[in-house]
C-alpha cells in the first residue's frame, strides 16, 4: 500500500538558519503530494503541494520538488523565522482518491 | 467563506459516559475525515464519507465508536461508552474533488476522559 517516511523530529534550528526536512514516499502510479503544517492548538493546514513529476510547490518562503526518480518531497526554507515553528506534515493522495496518506509528522522548534 | 467548524473545542468527561463530537463541513465539500491524535499514535484516520456515505470506517477502533453524517452539512463522532484511552484531539476534515485532494481541518475537539 501507499506510505509516506519523513524525518524523525524534533528539529531545532536557531533563527534564519536552512531548513530541510525529508520526505519519502512509497505509491503506485503518479501520486500527488503535499505538505501540511500544524501551529499548537490548531488543525492541520496545506503548505504546499504538486501533483505531478518535477513540480516545484511553494508558499510562505517554503518550497518542495516531486521527485519521481528519488520518490521524494523534501521540504526546504532559506532562512526560518520563530514563526515557523509548528509540526509539519507530508502526505500524499493517489488515483484521484480524496483520502490522504500521512507521514508521521516532523515538529519544528525555531529559538532567537 | 466559513471553514470547517467543530464542536464543542473541549470536552471532559468521566468513563463510561457518552461522548458526541460534531461537525459541519464546508459548503459544497462532498467528503468529511474523522482524525484522531495522540502523542502516542500520531495522527490517524478514524473513518471518511463522500456524500454523506461512510466509505471506509477501518481506522474505527472499536465497536464503542460509530459515526454517522445525516446530511452534507453535518456529521457526528460518537464515543459509547467513553475511556481514559480515548483521550485525544479529534479533527474533522473535508474536501472537495474540485479543489485536488485538498482537505481543509477544523480546529479539533480536545477529549479528556477521567
Amino acid at each position: 500500500g501507499d506510505s509516506v517516511t519523513q524525518m524523525e523530529g524534533p528539529v531545532t534550528l536557531s533563527e534564519e538558519a536552512f531548513l530541510t526536512i525529508n520526505c519519502t514516499y512509497t505509491a503506485t502510479g503518479y501520486p500527488s503530494l503535499f505538505w501540511y503544517v500544524q501551529y499548537p492548538g490548531e488543525g492541520l493546514q496545506l503548505l504546499l503541494k504538486a501533483t505531478k513529476a518535477d513540480d516545484k510547490g511553494s508558499n510562505k518562503g517554503f518550497e518542495a520538488t516531486y521527485r519521481k526518480e528519488t520518490t521524494s518531497f523534501h521540504l526546504e526554507k532559506g532562512s526560518v523565522q520563530v514563526s515557523d515553528s509548528a509540526v509539519y506534515f507530508c502526505a500524499l493522495s493517489n488515483f484521484g482518491n480524496e483520502k490522504l496518506t500521512f507521514g508521521t509528522g516532523t515538529r519544528l522548534t525555531i529559538i532567537p | 467563506d466559513a471553514g470547517v467548524i467543530q464542536s464543542p473545542r473541549h470536552e471532559v468527561t468521566e468513563m463510561g459516559q457518552e461522548v458526541t463530537l460534531r461537525c459541519k463541513p464546508i459548503s459544497g465539500h462532498d467528503y468529511l475525515f474523522w482524525y484522531r491524535q495522540t502523542m502516542m499514535r500520531g495522527l490517524e484516520l478514524l473513518i471518511y464519507f463522500n456524500n454523506n456515505v461512510p466509505i471506509d470506517d477501518s481506522g474505527m477502533p472499536e465497536d464503542r465508536f460509530s459515526a454517522k453524517m445525516p446530511n452534507a452539512s453535518f456529521s457526528t463522532l460518537k464515543i459509547q461508552p467513553s475511556e481514559p484511552r480515548d483521550s485525544a484531539v479529534y479533527f474533522c476534515a473535508s474536501s472537495s474533488p474540485d479543489r485536488g485532494s485538498q482537505q481543509y481541518f477544523g480546529p479539533g475537539t480536545r477529549l479528556t476522559v477521567t
